[in-house]
This record gives structure tokens, sequence and C-alpha cells, in this order.
């Protein structure tokens, strides 16, 4: 079985700080993907990253990064330079399996509220 | 490129009353998920789509929740009767073979009262 933990029910940060929420899977499968998902208050799921259980290098995009450490089984958002427009709920999500051949299940935390204050 | 539609967005019923609740997939994605998510928490699975087979429909309570994808695109999920502790959002999301990144709706807030 797969379990996602998040720890942080909440977290704060200033307007153009950097913020790091804090995410721990648990699975025995090799191979397996990870996501952290952006949702406002519109109510919409965005993804922001991936990574891959096998990538060599930590994902990035934009603003985001990921932290992934393998061997601690963690999987870190860092977003730098917070803007306002930031707040909202974040959920770290895990998929096992093969991508190329079906899809699996996405497995999510309890989320992190982020508040960026001006 | 249209992204997930998910209609109605709000729905207020009765409890013991039936809901349906439908969902339109990106174009081309063969792989649909239907979410429940509770306030506070995180989506959980009901049930999940490959093409029009339902691959894992291991967390729907199907006492009361059945699903149908005709021909492999858009899907309905009803609820019949709807219970109190059926308030929540419900989210469908969509995905293609070989990407990695499910892309979700907007949800259908239900209120059961």
């Amino acid at each position: 079985a797969q379990k996602i933990t998040q720890t942080q029910p909440g977290m704060f940060v200033q307007e153009k700080e950097a913020v790091t929420l804090d995410c721990t899977y648990d699975t025995s499968d090799p191979s397996y993907g990870l996501f952290w998902y952006k949702q406002p208050s519109s109510g919409e799921m965005i993804f922001l990253i991936y990574q891959g259980s096998y990538d060599q290098q930590n994902a990035t995009e934009g603003r985001y990064s990921l932290n992934f450490q393998k061997a601690r089984k963690s999987a870190n958002l860092v977003i730098s330079a917070s803007q306002l427009g930031d707040s909202a709920m974040y959920f770290c999500a895990m998929r096992e399996g093969v991508e190329e051949t079906s899809g699996s299940r996405l497995t999510f935390g309890e989320g992190t509220q982020l508040t960026v204050n001006p | 490129e249209a992204g997930v539609v998910q209609s109605p967005r709000y729905k207020i019923i009765e409890k013991k009353q039936p809901v349906a609740f439908w969902c339109n997939p990106i174009s081309g994605h063969n792989t649909l998920y239907w979410y429940l998510q509770n306030l506070g928490q995180g989506p959980e699975l009901l049930i999940r789509y490959e093409n029009e087979e339902a691959v894992d429909d291991s967390q729907l309570p199907k006492d009361r929740f059945s699903a149908e994808r005709l021909k492999g695109v858009d899907s309905t999920l009803k609820i019949q009767p709807a219970e109190l502790g059926d308030s929540a959002v419900y989210l469908c999301a969509s995905s293609l073979v070989g990407v990695t990144e499910a892309f979700f709706g907007q949800g259908t807030r239900l209120t059961v009262v």
C-alpha cells in the first residue's frame, strides 16, 4: 500500500521569500512518480511539478522545484520568490507503476494550506 | 485546448434523492478518474477508467454509487440515494497513457440537506 504524508497543515510566508512544503511517501514499488498540485479556492487541481523515481536530477518548473531525497522517501516542494497568488492548498501525490503501459491511481496527501503575506 | 469539463459546478439536494455528475475529459485522453474530496482533505479515488473499462473501482461504494463511461469519452457518476455524508467535492480528471500528469476539472460541490 502507498501512503503520502504532509505534516504541515498550514504554512505562512512573506511575499518574495522562499518556502518549503514537506512531503514524505511510502511505497514498496521501485517505480513510482511524485506530483505536486495546487488547489486555489476556486477548486481546480493545478499540476505543478513531477518527479520520477528513476530521475537523477531534481525536477524544476519555473519557481517550483522538487527536493527529491529517495533514501529518506521525501519529495519536498520549494517555491521561490513567493507571490500573493501562491496562496492556496498544496497537495503531494504519488502514482505507482510504469506510466508507459497504463495509468494507475494517484494517492494524495492531506494537503498544506499556504498563505503568502504581503 | 479545452480542459476537463464538469457539470454542474454546484448541486444541492435533499437526502434520499438521486444525483448525477457529468465529466467530459480532454480530447484523446483514454484514462478518466473520479475522485471524492471531503472538506480539508486530499482527493480519494472512487473509480478509474481505461477507455470504457472500469479498471479500478475498489473504493466505489457500489450500493449507492454507480458510474459509466460509454464510448470511452465522457462519463457520468451517479449517487442513489444520496446521504448527508456524501456532501463533498467530486473531481474528475483525465490523463493520457505515456504522459505523467492527470488534469483535473473544477469539480462539482455537492451539498446534501
